[in-house]
């Protein structure tokens, strides 16, 4: 079956501008998952999703970042007046969401080049 | 806040040499551990997911052992092969209440044909 998948794959974009990412989840899985990778660093969480409850945002780093999950499916991740520090791989990961028992599906990413 | 840590950073091995990653976290209140593998550019792979509750899984050449306890976790591949060359990541994901995976910064692997 499908996997996550998500869009652009890559995105270059000036300092100052806003972004717009995009993540399709495994068809039926509750939960969704950002993270952020930058170069020589681990992955770093950004924000949580599951069903309908209100998401856990306790890893975006600052009030530019935002993200929405319409319908219990598809995500945007937005950020708004990018940095050069924003320049990362953007990965979402989806799951069935059964606490503890989790495997999660990651996608390809995004690469997010802030010049 | 959950810590891990993945030893060594890079690792060269000949062909056909088994190898071991080590992996360790410091909260040993986790759900469980999962290793992962990352090709250039690529997303992750889940290789494995062990349960609080379990001592070690198997997947083929791959076996990953933990030890909640002792807050560590060892990925064994077999009879490495060129195809093994990869990033591996090890995450847990703990009883805080954090929804999310702490992540270990990766063990670069490459295997020398």
């Amino acid at each position: 079956g499908a996997g996550v998948s998500q869009s652009p794959s890559n995105k270059v974009t000036e300092k100052g501008k806003d972004v717009e990412l995009r993540c399709d989840p495994i068809s039926g899985h509750t939960a969704l998952y950002w993270y952020r990778q930058s170069l020589g660093q681990g992955l770093e969480f950004l924000i949580y999703f599951q069903g309908n409850s209100a998401p856990d945002k306790s890893g975006l780093p600052s009030d530019r970042f935002s993200a929405e999950r319409t319908g219990g499916s598809v995500s945007t991740l937005t950020i708004q007046r990018t940095q050069q520090e924003d320049s990362a791989v953007y990965l979402c990961a989806s799951s069935r969401g059964l606490l503890g028992t989790d495997t999660q599906y990651f996608g390809p990413g995004t690469r997010l080049t802030v010049l | 806040k959950q810590e891990v840590t993945q030893i060594p950073a890079a690792l060269s091995v000949p062909e056909g040499e088994n190898l071991v990653l080590n992996c360790s976290f410091t909260d040993s209140a986790i759900y469980n551990l999962q290793w992962f593998r990352q090709d250039p550019g690529k997303g992750l792979t889940s290789l494995l997911l062990i349960q609080s509750s379990q001592r070690e899984q198997t997947s083929g050449r791959l076996n990953a052992s933990l030890d909640k306890s002792s807050g560590r976790s060892t990925l064994y591949i077999a009879a490495s092969q060129p195809g093994d060359s990869a990033t591996y990541l090890c995450a847990v994901r703990d009883q805080t209440g954090a929804n999310n995976l702490f992540f270990g910064t990766g063990t670069r692997l490459t295997v020398i044909p």
